[in-house]
């Protein structure tokens, strides 16, 4: 399977726990966009790389919200100490270039209990 | 602030039928727009885009409608299949920027 690859898939966490969430893009892309959607909407931006640098974030991405990309590849979404708002499924998506489509994993869906 | 929104929360249809599905955005600004489909606990899946030089693009069984001056988008479904029952959204962005805005989505039940 060579499209965008999340894990895990669920994640049941208690509140107040840290949760770590892994998006894998399509090789050859080099943007990397993180989205948090919750049920019956559509999905909303959180933050954007391309290669390594995080070059948007969206006043959504709380001081609780951190993401990375150190290589340029792989990047992981952390949220400390969750609340129970945070329950949503988080969709990671990439692209080649800022002017086509960008293409979206499975997602996370995180539950906070 | 800019926003999405679609006109019908859901569309029921026949199996054989076409189905047309609305989107209404806000953005003058925007200028490159996209469908996705997106079935039960899946990420939204790619069907068509459409950039703002352009009023039509199709695609196979599906075709996107851009009208500007009203700032109105469709997507046509020809033949529509039980397969294609799904949530579908309709998203924008503009050319120099980097974030896609969603819609609410509209589910479309396709009957046998």
């Amino acid at each position: 399977d060579t499209g965008v690859s999340q894990d895990p898939r669920h994640k049941i966490t208690k509140r107040g726990q840290n949760v770590t969430f892994r998006c894998d893009p399509i090789s050859e892309h080099n943007r990397l966009y993180w989205y948090r959607q919750t049920l019956g909407q559509g999905p909303e931006f959180l933050t954007y790389f391309q290669n390594e640098a995080q070059l948007e974030k969206s006043r959504l991405l709380s001081d609780r919200f951190s993401a990375e990309r150190p290589k340029g590849s792989f990047s992981t979404l952390e949220i400390q100490r969750t609340e129970q708002g945070d329950s949503a499924m988080y969709l990671c998506a990439s692209s080649p270039t800022v002017v086509t489509e960008a293409f979206f994993g499975q997602g996370t869906r995180l539950t906070v209990v | 602030g800019e926003s999405v929104g679609l006109h019908l929360p859901t569309l029921s249809v026949q199996e054989g039928d076409n189905s047309i599905i609305n989107c209404a955005y806000s953005n003058s600004a925007s200028d490159y727009f996209i469908w996705y489909k997106q079935e039960s606990g899946k990420g939204p899946q790619f069907i068509i885009d459409i950039r703002s030089n352009m009023d039509k693009r199709q695609g196979q069984r599906v075709t996107v409608l851009l009208n500007k001056t009203v700032k109105h988008l469709s997507l046509q479904i020809a033949a529509t299949q039980p397969g294609d029952s799904a949530v579908y959204f309709c998203a924008e962005k503009e050319t120099s920027g980097s974030r896609l805005t969603f819609g609410e989505g509209t589910q479309l039940t396709v009957n046998p």
